[in-house]
């Protein structure tokens, strides 16, 4: 149990949906993160929120839309996506000011875009 | 390119072996970070490491941060079926604006 909680585990969707991931960190951390994970490839950073102020968007597709409505929670809402986002969704959190970025990731969410 | 160069990329061995793996980059790194993935879990932070040098132990699991700076090792001693999983080294880099790069994963399966 690492404190980072992802719902649902696994998503299949068609490309012309609309679905929402959704993570929760019991930590009292106030950084989160969202990952994107493909096999035999590095973890991609793809967003980060600080104090609920998204800091960083990798590049990411505007298909992908985070959302962070308080510092316990984090969304990543999909939509009109592609085969190739298909892959493992990773959740994390991290205290803001400690070296060494996210501590603590949730299990992910496993999507597959039909 | 590839920021950081992970390696083996897997590797099988034998129950009670000692096992070797380490990360690689061209850039200076100024803190390295080790993590375990279980399949069909998150990623699990194993050791982190500040200092060119430093040399940190959890458990049967040893990490050093290289004295080049642009190198880390993991190591395992006498390996257990529950050892199996992916391995991740990570880095942060100011070539990379402190952004944490991770390797592409070393995958251990332990023969019992």
């Amino acid at each position: 149990e690492t404190g980072v909680t992802q719902t649902p585990r696994h998503l299949v969707m068609g490309m012309t949906n609309k679905k929402s991931l959704k993570c929760e960190q019991h930590l009292g951390h106030n950084a989160m993160y969202w990952y994107k994970q493909s096999a035999k490839k590095p973890l991609e950073l793809m967003f980060v929120y600080s104090l609920e102020e998204r800091v960083e968007n990798n590049s990411v597709p505007s298909r992908f839309s985070p959302e962070c409505p308080n510092s316990s929670h984090l969304f990543l809402h999909l939509h009109t996506l592609q085969p190739e986002d298909s892959a493992l969704y990773l959740c994390a959190s991290s205290q803001v000011g400690l070296a060494g970025g996210p501590r603590f990731f949730g299990p992910g969410t496993r999507l597959t875009v039909l | 390119g590839q920021q950081l160069n992970q390696s083996p990329q897997s590797m099988f061995i034998q129950e009670g072996e000692d096992v070797s793996m380490n990360c690689t980059s061209s850039s200076i790194f100024n803190t390295w970070l080790w993590y375990k993935q279980d399949p069909g879990e998150g990623p699990v932070l194993l050791i982190a490491l500040y200092k060119a040098g430093e040399l940190t132990s959890n458990g049967r699991l040893t990490a050093q941060f290289g004295t080049t700076r642009k190198d880390s090792f993991l190591n395992i001693s006498a390996s257990i079926p529950s050892d199996v999983g992916i391995y991740f080294c990570a880095g942060q880099s100011s070539e990379y604006g402190n952004k944490l790069v991770f390797g592409a994963g070393t995958i251990l399966r332990v023969k019992s």
